[in-house]
């Protein structure tokens, strides 16, 4: 069974432009959650969507945004870039269980984001 | 506010040596519980989960964990450490009001040969 994939796997960007970067679940997880990796802050929660609905969010700006698809596929965005924007990008699934719970969260590498 | 902390931010053990990495958290309500490590160049991977019921789980590679609910505590062993132990670990929860996981800060383990 294939891994959570999550392109690109490194970006380089400027102040002010925005980025968009994608993530596809295992096959059949339908929440998808997005984490900010940081030597700093470490690993902050930005959001989870399950079922083409924002289920949770994180406490980021509003620069931040994402969707999911009817594929469950995901897609983040960050406007106006900023230099503290510079972090490593997880994508994780997971699958909803029967009982209305969920499972454990499955990690995709990671798209490294410089923002210069 | 939901936290997870833990401890000692870098350990270096000699292979054979026992390990304990410490984990604190403090959330409301019924709590799930994880450890990751993320080995150099990898991605995170799970090693164990507690959901509920027995609460000395078992995980992958040799790893265990005991949650103490009256510590508020869910720290990682392993009996004897070796060289491909080398990562980072990290504890994690969650609870059932949503999948979001709250990290600790990471414990960077350095087993030596």
């Amino acid at each position: 069974k294939a891994g959570v994939t999550q392109t690109p796997r490194y970006l380089i960007k400027t102040r002010g432009q925005q980025v968009t970067l994608s993530c596809s679940p295992i096959s059949g997880h339908r929440s998808v959650s997005w984490y900010q990796q940081t030597p700093g802050q470490g690993l902050q929660f930005l959001f989870e969507y399950f079922s083409e609905t924002q289920r949770n969010k994180g406490n980021f700006p509003g620069r931040f945004s994402g969707r999911q698809f009817s594929n469950s596929r995901s897609e983040m965005n960050v406007s106006t870039l900023e230099l503290g924007d510079s972090a490593l990008y997880l994508c994780a699934s997971s699958l909803w269980l029967a009982g209305g719970t969920y499972n454990e969260q499955f990690f995709g590498p990671g798209t490294r984001l410089t923002v210069l | 506010a939901q936290s997870v902390s833990q401890h000692n931010h870098h350990v270096i053990l000699s292979e054979a040596a026992s390990l304990e990495l410490g984990c604190n958290y403090s959330y409301g309500g019924t709590v799930n519980l994880f450890w990751y490590v993320q080995y150099p160049g990898q991605h995170l991977q799970l090693l164990l989960k507690y959901f509920s019921g027995d609460p000395l789980v078992k995980g992958i590679k040799g790893f265990e964990a005991e949650f103490i609910k009256s510590k508020f505590s869910f720290n990682l062993r392993k009996p004897s450490v070796q060289w491909s132990d080398t990562a980072e670990y990290f504890c994690a929860a969650s609870n059932n009001a949503g999948n979001m996981l709250t990290f600790g800060g990471g414990t960077r383990l350095m087993v030596k040969p």
